[in-house]
């Protein structure tokens, strides 16, 4: 079946250094790709995506790129700030009227000022 | 559009008791999906309905969970009898079928906690 594998965390950094959460998926077909952020006491949002290969979605300064070859859409950002703290997850989905997803386990980070 | 909203946002009841959590999908999306976080688990999709009809309930954890969706506004999860176990925040979703990619947006969320 479907899964999707990401990074273990939590990850702490300081502000203004590079970020880089790993995911990797499993499925068959061209499943759509997701990121969705959690923010302290608030439910998912989602903060990028990519529905096809070499696609790259991008927001909020985060990007990440559709890679069919490697299975992966790893997330980065180039300069962190405090306001990132919150949980990450990486999201697929089937597509063709399946509109469930399949999350990943989620990454905790923390920007320390 | 509101969004997603759950009522209520948090939950206290006592092993045993009945608890019933709800939720108001935006207003023309066509899924609706329900979910439960917890620290042990994480994100667990519990069920979710299309157009109102249940098409995946396998998460369900057992029978005393049962989840309804009168009709293309309105949800609800129960749980009954309650356990300290169940303790966690429920979450529902809902989405449109716009193509490939559609998005979930997320209700703020339900704590549930069970003594």
């Amino acid at each position: 079946g479907d899964s999707v594998t990401q990074m273990e965390g939590p990850v702490t950094l300081s502000e203004e250094a590079c970020l880089t959460i790993n995911c990797t998926y499993t499925a068959t077909g061209y499943p759509s790709l997701f990121w969705y952020v959690q923010y302290p006491g608030e439910g998912l949002q989602l903060l990028l995506k990519a529905t096809k290969a070499d696609d790259k979605g991008s927001n909020k300064g985060f990007e990440a790129t559709y890679r069919k070859e490697t299975t992966s859409f790893h997330l980065e950002k180039g300069s962190v700030q405090v306001s990132d703290s919150a949980v990450y997850f990486c999201a697929l989905s089937r597509n063709f009227g399946n509109e469930k997803l399949t999350f990943g386990t989620g990454t905790r980070l923390t920007i320390i000022p | 559009d509101a969004g997603v909203i759950q009522s209520p946002r948090h939950e206290v009841t006592e092993m045993g008791q009945e608890v019933t959590l709800r939720c108001k999908p935006i207003s023309g999306h066509d899924y609706l999906f329900w979910y439960r976080q917890t620290m042990m688990r994480g994100l667990e999709l519990l069920i979710y309905f299309n157009n109102n009809v249940p098409i995946d309930d396998s998460g369900m954890p057992e029978d005393r969970f049962s989840a309804k969706m009168p009709n293309a506004s309105f949800s609800t999860l129960k749980i009954q009898p309650s356990e300290p176990r169940d303790s966690a925040v429920y979450f529902c979703a809902s989405s449109f079928t716009g193509g490939i990619g559609s998005e979930q947006y997320f209700g703020p969320g339900t704590r549930l906690t069970v003594t």
